[in-house]
């Protein structure tokens, strides 16, 4: 099946710091989510895209579709402490199944 | 803002038991999914449902497993005879085929002990 690398693992920075995550694919998707997940609950929608080269925006979060539609990042700018959680990428390419990476788990540091 | 429930949210049984895992949708959604995600792994797809019918699975989705909608807001998964390895965090997630279907929204997730 089709595998989603996501990097890094683990991050701990400084409250204040910007971060970079990204995900990589060895196939095409369609479309590129982000969600976050903390502790006990369930990944929470961040962004979605949907054409290569897209780039968008969601408060201090921005994402962009990677040209060749195999891969994506995520950037979070200025980092508070209710950041923390684990940062998950998904792709979508045919049916219905979202496609999850490892994950990348954010530490910040007051 | 509307949300995907689930219950319970924490679900202890032998292994052998049959389990019931209950999900209510957002309540104009008509795609409805369960993932599962073992402790410390990834999310992965189990099974999708649409207009009363399986439209996708997973080759984890064995025999074992199987979802129904009893009634209109409902939405269960059902696995028969646990095993040790079903152990993980359960997340039902719905969307809306009006819009754009794979922006799934995710519930807070059943964690199923298996014993």
């Amino acid at each position: 099946g089709q595998q989603l690398n996501q990097s890094p693992q683990s991050m701990f920075i400084q409250e204040g710091e910007d971060v970079s995550m990204n995900c990589t694919s060895s196939s095409i998707f369609n479309t590129w989510l982000w969600y976050k997940q903390e502790p006990g609950e369930g990944p929470v929608l961040l962004i979605a895209l949907y054409k290569a080269g897209e780039l968008t925006s969601n408060g201090r979060l921005t994402a962009q579709f990677g040209i060749t539609r195999k891969d994506s990042f995520l950037n979070i700018s200025a980092s508070i402490p209710s950041d923390v959680g684990i940062y998950f990428c998904a792709g979508h390419n045919a049916g219905n199944m979202l496609t999850f990476g490892g994950g990348t788990r954010l530490m910040v540091k007051p | 803002e509307p949300e995907v429930t689930q219950t319970p949210s924490h679900q202890v049984t032998q292994m052998g038991q049959e389990v019931i895992l209950r999900c209510v949708p957002i309540s104009n959604h008509l795609y409805f999914y369960w993932y599962r995600q073992i402790l410390g792994q990834k999310v992965e797809f189990l099974v999708s449902f649409y207009n009363n019918e399986i439209s996708e699975k997973s080759e984890i989705f064995d025999d074992q497993f199987s979802v129904e909608r009893p009634d209109g807001s409902n939405f269960t998964l059902k696995i028969r005879s646990t095993k040790l390895e079903d152990s993980a965090m359960y997340f039902c997630a719905s969307s809306d085929p009006r819009g754009l279907f794979h922006e799934q929204y995710f519930g807070p997730g059943t964690r199923l002990t298996v014993t």
